[in-house]
């Protein structure tokens, strides 16, 4: 069954600045999706990755997949404030599978 | 916009009381989810169920039980609540044309004393 690893698990960056969240899974997988929670909220579907090669942008956030490498990354671009939340990864349990597991997710504070 | 309701957002109960959560989806998805959610933990999977009166069992199903009489709705029932099982309940739906994303419910906070 797949496992999904997020670094880093906190990360406080000033405004302005890139940063890169990064997420490595154990086994093949034909998709990966990213997830975003603010502090007492649900999750929100930020980016669903279906191919090798994928790369989405919304706003300051970009997510790409590599499925050779198993790793998909979130960039931020000049972060803002408004971006402070909890970021999850998630791909399928199992190939194919609708089941999902789940990073244990990147606490990303933005400092003014 | 799919739309997944969770019946409280707060729950406070005490230990051995029979506590259910429900959770209702409006887009007429097949898959629905429970999750729990603790600090450190990420998500665990909880139950899941692919269609009416189908379920099978997640990473974390002691303790719990669940239902799913209607497409829509899918309970999550706690048959004799314990502390440990004090987190946050997250229900969440897809359909089932393959690679789909899940949508989540708002949550429910369960505290159990």
């Amino acid at each position: 069954e797949l496992k999904v690893e997020q670094n880093p698990l906190f990360l406080s960056m000033q405004e302005g600045k890139n940063y890169t969240i990064y997420c490595n899974y154990s086994t093949t997988s034909d998709r990966l999706y990213w997830y975003r929670q603010d502090p007492g909220k649900s999750l929100e579907s930020l980016f669903v990755l279906l191919s090798n090669g994928a790369v989405k942008q919304e706003g300051r956030l970009m997510a790409s997949l590599d499925t050779k490498a198993r790793l998909s990354t979130l960039h931020i671009t000049a972060a803002v404030h408004d971006l402070s939340a909890t970021y999850f990864c998630a791909g399928p349990a199992n190939f194919g599978n609708e089941k999902l597991t789940f990073g244990t997710g990147t606490r990303l504070t933005i400092i003014p | 916009d799919v739309k997944v309701t969770q019946s409280s957002r707060y729950l406070v109960k005490r230990t051995g009381e029979k506590v259910f959560l429900e959770c209702v989806q409006d887009m007429d998805h097949e898959n629905m989810f429970w999750y729990r959610q603790d600090p450190g933990l990420g998500l665990r999977l909880i139950y899941f169920s692919y269609d009416v009166k189908m379920k099978e069992k997640g990473d974390i199903p002691e303790g719990y039980s669940v239902s799913r009489e209607k497409k829509e709705r899918f309970s999550l029932i706690l048959e004799s609540a314990s502390t440990n099982q004090t987190s946050m309940y997250l229900c969440a739906s897809s359909p089932n044309r393959g690679r789909a994303q899940q949508y989540f419910g708002p949550g429910t906070r369960l505290t159990v004393t």
